[in-house]
Formats: C-alpha cells, sequence, structure tokens
C-alpha cells in the first residue's frame, strides 16, 4: 500500500472558525509533510515531522498548527485564517527526512477561506 | 544553495510525439533529483528519482531522464507522447544539508490529438 490519505478533499471556513486536516499513512513511513499549493505554483513546505517530532517549521504563521499524533498520522489544525490561506494543502511522507527518499503525496484539501 | 530551473513553463506536443521538459539545478553537494507529476486538482506522483547510481534513469510511463554533471541537467524526455501525459511536471532537487526539497516552478505539458 503506498497511499497518503488526505481528509476532507474541500473545506470551506470562515475566518473565525476552528477546523482540522487530516493525513494519514499505513507505509511504516517515519517522516511526514505538510505543504501549501497556490494556483500554477509548485507546493511550498511548511512543517516537517521526523519519528514524531516536529523537525522543521518553515516560519509557518502561528494559525497553522501541526500534530502529529503517532506515526502514521499528521493533523493540521486551522484557526483564524485568512482569504490568502485559500490553497491546496498536501500531505507527504517518506521513509525517513534522508533526502535521498522520495516523498509521497496525498490527493490533498483544497481548502477555502471565506 | 540549492536551486532549480525549469526552462520552460509550457511544453505542447502532439501525441505520438517526443517530449523534453527541461530542468538545471545547482546544488554544492551531491544532489538527489527527482520529477514529479501532478494532473489537475490532484496530489504529485513521483515519475523517477536520481541518486547517484546510474545516469540515465527510468521511470513510470515510460519517461526517463539523464543526470549530467557537467550540464548540471535533468531533463526528462519520452519517446511517443500520450493524451494521459497532459499535466503538470515538477522538478525537485534536494539539499542533503538541510533535509529540504526544492522544487522547480514546474513545466505544464500539453498534449494536442
Amino acid at each position: 500500500d503506498t497511499e497518503v490519505t488526505q481528509t476532507p478533499k474541500h473545506l470551506v471556513m470562515g475566518m473565525t472558525n476552528k477546523k482540522s486536516l487530516k493525513c494519514e499513512q499505513h507505509m511504516g513511513h517515519r517522516a511526514m509533510y505538510w505543504y501549501k499549493q497556490k494556483a500554477k505554483k509548485p507546493p511550498e513546505l511548511m512543517f516537517v515531522y521526523s519519528y514524531e517530532k516536529l523537525s522543521i517549521n518553515e516560519s509557518v504563521p502561528s494559525r497553522f498548527s501541526p500534530e502529529c499524533p503517532n506515526s502514521s498520522l499528521l493533523n493540521l489544525h486551522l484557526h483564524a485564517l485568512q482569504p490568502e490561506d485559500s490553497a491546496l494543502y498536501l500531505c507527504a511522507s517518506s521513509q525517513g527526512v534522508l533526502t535521498s527518499y522520495e516523498q509521497y503525496f496525498g490527493p490533498g484539501t483544497r481548502l477555502t477561506v471565506t | 544553495a540549492q536551486s532549480v530551473t525549469q526552462l520552460d513553463s509550457h511544453v505542447s506536443v502532439s501525441e505520438g510525439t517526443p517530449v523534453l521538459l527541461r530542468c538545471n539545478y545547482s546544488s554544492s553537494y551531491s544532489p538527489s533529483l527527482f520529477w514529479y507529476v501532478q494532473h489537475p486538482n490532484k496530489g504529485l506522483q513521483l515519475l523517477l528519482k536520481y541518486t547517484s547510481a546510474a545516469t540515465l534513469v527510468k521511470g513510470i510511463n515510460g519517461f526517463e531522464a539523464e543526470f549530467k554533471k557537467s550540464e548540471t541537467s535533468f531533463h526528462l524526455t519520452k519517446p511517443s507522447a500520450h493524451m494521459s501525459d497532459a499535466a503538470e511536471y515538477f522538478c525537485v532537487v534536494s539539499d542533503s544539508n538541510f533535509n529540504k526539497f526544492y522544487f522547480g516552478s514546474g513545466t505544464k505539458l500539453n498534449v494536442k490529438p
């Protein structure tokens, strides 16, 4: 099974809402990533978890809060977002954080902030 | 510092003709290089990767890429385009020092019938 799943597929939220994105993999991967992708742009790295610990935070605003409850799950908690945060949010996983390992991407969550 | 340049933002080919998507990189270290494909409203799928083994790398769906250190290039090719190849393609270089991946700006491939 080489699948990364993400829920929900689509999410519309107001600027005062709190919501969460979920990502799951069952490949035994020990590194998991959140990316943000705006239309017609490449993905931008937000967070990296290695062995369930946050190892990279790319200076992401605190209204985005990642969580890794266990080695298979990765969440992204959202609070007080801005309309410019509307984007496709991609989760990925890899065997480890060694950069020779390829990343497996989920289908993404399309987020719209109104 | 690492960087990736995809030389064409759009490439248009006819079905059955060869595909060439160009990628140049700069790296201070021995890089790992990847090509990913993204179909509309989908996640990214790995096509192939280079990690200092054979310089000619074969991937899925008939794609291959050649690592040329002297030219700092990693161009993606396919002998015969199929309609299903129409998508966005990203060249990615890794930075082993900082455990990061650097994405090129992407090339949109259009395949005409």
